[in-house]
């Protein structure tokens, strides 16, 4: 079955950077999308921006370009979000779910980040 | 971006209940609407999508409507654990985006 596996909780401080893997099975990783959420607790839900495995072709919500950079290791069959130039605005659990299109089916457990000093 | 509004905000339910949650988009989104349930510590979990298509394994008693700019969801008879918030997403244009959520709870 399709299995999203998301790298534990970070502790990270101001200013620094912090890279999020999501490891899947189950289905043909390169030839599908994946796309990263983001999510304060106790708030919504915003969609950060999707990567084809395929090609390491991108999109991102205008919002998140330049804190979020997406790529993916097609051998291990994962994908990467690198988080810049970090905040305490960018505390929030993160989610990788694949597709990159309509709708999500499919969704990692979540990785929680916290920027503190 | 499409801005979806989503209503009520949150919403108590007895048991057997019948619920209705609404979402309007700024502009149509031509059906292309997901509903989703999220519990405490999980990941959402996908209910509706195309608007009114059940996903695999989701009870019945969940179900979606709606067209062009405004959707809604119905759960026919609450259950203790349909419990959690439910969200729309509007898969239409980027970049995606949630309705803020509604919480519901067992009264």
């Amino acid at each position: 079955q399709v299995k999203l596996q998301q790298s534990g909780a970070e502790l990270v401080k101001p200013g620094a950077s912090v890279k999020l893997s999501c490891k899947t099975s189950g289905y043909t990783f390169s030839t599908s999308y994946m796309s990263w959420f983001k999510q304060i607790p106790g708030q919504s839900i915003e969609w950060i921006g999707m990567i084809y495995a395929g090609d390491g072709g991108t999109g991102y919500n205008q919002k998140f370009k330049g804190k979020a950079t997406l790529t993916v290791d097609t051998s291990s069959s994962t994908a990467y979000m690198d988080l810049s130039s970090l905040t305490t605005e960018d505390s929030a659990v993160y989610f990788c779910a694949r597709g990159g299109a309509n709708w999500f089916a499919y969704w990692g457990q979540g990785t929680l980040v916290t920027v503190s000093s | 971006d499409i801005q979806m509004t989503q209503s009520p905000p949150s919403l108590s339910a007895s048991l057997g209940e019948t619920v209705s949650i609404e979402c309007r988009a700024s502009e149509d989104i031509y059906s292309n609407l997901a509903w989703y349930q999220q519990k405490s510590g999980k990941s959402p979990q996908l209910l509706i999508y195309y608007a009114s298509s059940l996903q695999d394994g989701v009870p019945s008693r969940f179900s979606g409507s709606g067209s062009g700019t405004q959707y809604s969801l119905k759960i026919s008879g609450m259950q203790p654990e349909d419990e959690g918030v439910y969200y729309c997403l509007q898969g239409s244009k980027y970049p995606y985006t949630f309705g803020a959520g509604t919480k519901l709870e067992l009264k």
